[in-house]
């Protein structure tokens, strides 16, 4: 069960020009929601996050878009630098069994690979 | 400040071999985090510590996968024995309090085939 989906496996930009890759997710409960950005040979990266009180968050060239309603986020990246080029996983996150500790899993999707044109 | 670390960085066994993987977090760090990330799929979790505690190891296989963080610092995951569909590769995070809003920092994986 596939509870987040970036159904498009790979995307190709100009150099310049805006990235916007898409997320899909099921599970209603889900509540904070993060982007990470992976190189080959590499563990992924924070990227942004958003939390479900908000429906956009802003960090320079990047802007993460929420809409609860039809369950869907979408990262912007503005404008595209040959530096982006990598993996972007989605990520997605709530309350579930919270312990003193916490406990907050985290559920990713399969991932964009993006790559920008120079 | 350094960073996760992980070792080593490939492998390559036969099936039913056994195989060990090693994380060392970054320090201070009280929540360490194994995924398996299987080629064309996202990062999905394998067990989860807090200090030296499991706090959730729902989708860990048991019956051939374990995982231990004696002291509450390094960890270990091993496999035994290996199956051709655990070829993927193992990536080790940590994060300072276990909390979604905290960013978990990875480390650069092992990349594990089974043939």
């Amino acid at each position: 069960d596939q509870q987040v989906k970036q159904n498009s496996p790979s995307l190709s930009v100009q150099e310049g020009r805006i990235s916007i890759l898409n997320c899909d997710y099921t599970n209603s409960m889900f509540d904070y929601f993060l982007w990470y950005k992976k190189y080959p040979a590499e563990g992924p990266t924070f990227l942004i996050s958003i939390s479900s009180i908000k429906d956009k968050n802003e960090d320079g060239r990047f802007t993460v878009f929420l809409n609860k309603s039809a369950k869907h986020l979408s990262l912007h990246i503005v404008p595209s630098q040959p530096g982006d080029s990598a993996v972007y996983f989605c990520a997605a996150t709530y309350p579930g069994r919270k312990s003193n500790f916490g406990n907050e899993k985290l559920t990713f999707g399969t991932g964009t690979r993006l790559t920008i044109i120079p | 400040e350094a960073g996760v670390a992980q070792s080593p960085r490939y492998k390559i066994i036969e099936k039913r071999q056994s195989v060990a993987f090693w994380c060392n977090p970054i320090s201070g760090h009280a929540t360490l985090y194994w995924y398996q990330q299987i080629l064309g799929q996202g990062p999905k979790l394998l067990i989860q510590f807090q200090n030296n505690g499991v706090v959730d190891d729902s989708q860990l296989p048991k019956d051939r996968f374990s995982a231990e963080r004696l002291k509450g610092v390094d960890s270990t995951l091993k496999i035994q024995p290996a199956k051709l569909e655990d070829s993927a590769v193992y990536l080790c995070a940590s994060n300072p309090s276990g909390r979604a809003t905290d960013t978990q920092y990875f480390g650069p994986g092992t990349r594990l085939t089974v043939l």
